[in-house]
């Protein structure tokens, strides 16, 4: 089945404590990228990735970090994780960046004591 | 960057009514238009886009009318059914893809049986 996996679905952490929320698509799409979605501000993307190893910031990129190394993987990286990072998080890909449908993951909600 | 502006951010409608989403946009080098259906606690997932060099498109009960001119663009959902009932949202990009797209910040239709 096609799709993209996010991990964890849900997540409680603590100011400071690094964390990873993993991102793996099974569709070999070049384009994927990373949302986050809070209330009356909609979906704001914080990096995306064209292809292996080109990455870029989005719109909201202070405090997150990603990687690509493999195609099918674009983790979301938060060195020290601050409460205003409370939100819940989309991972998305598309066949490539000027292709049309972005698959979203079932999304992770994350939230910083 | 891009500035997609939403209204109204609720609305609710009778079953079988008609409902009107509209969205503009600032940058007039977007020229790519999707939107985008989020049910309660699931992901976005893609419902119709429309491209710069058409004015309107349907699907079925759904159709998307774009206005270059004025920068703004609708959604339309004829003989509304209570599993219309969802967030809607909008979207700019002027890559003609996925890439870096702009969301607006979302409609919650209510379809009241």
């Amino acid at each position: 089945e096609a799709q993209v996996t996010q991990n964890p679905r849900y997540l409680i952490t603590v100011t400071g404590k690094k964390l990873t929320v993993t991102c793996s698509q099974n569709m070999n799409h070049e384009y994927m990228s990373w949302y986050r979605q809070d209330p009356g501000l909609g979906l704001r993307q914080i990096y995306y990735s064209m292809n292996v190893e080109v990455t870029d910031k989005g719109d909201v990129p202070e405090g997150y970090k990603v990687s690509r190394k493999e195609k099918r993987n674009f983790p979301l990286i938060l060195e020290s994780p601050s409460p205003n990072q409370t939100s819940l998080y989309f991972c998305a890909s598309s066949l490539s960046g000027s292709t049309g449908e972005l698959f979203f993951g079932e999304g992770s909600r994350l939230t910083v004591l | 960057g891009e500035n997609v502006e939403q209204h109204p951010s609720t609305l609710s409608v009778q079953e079988g009514d008609s409902a009107v989403i509209k969205c503009t946009y600032s940058d007039s080098a977007s020229n790519y238009f999707p939107w985008y259906k989020q049910e309660l606690g699931k992901r976005p997932q893609l419902i119709i886009d429309i491209r710069s060099n058409v004015g309107e498109k349907k699907d079925q009960r759904i159709a998307v009318t774009l206005n270059k001119t004025a920068k703004h663009f609708s959604l339309h959902i004829t003989e509304t059914q209570p599993e219309d009932s969802a967030v809607y949202f909008c979207a700019a990009s002027q890559w003609g893809g996925a890439n870096n797209l702009f969301f607006g910040t979302g409609t919650r239709l209510t379809v009241i049986p």
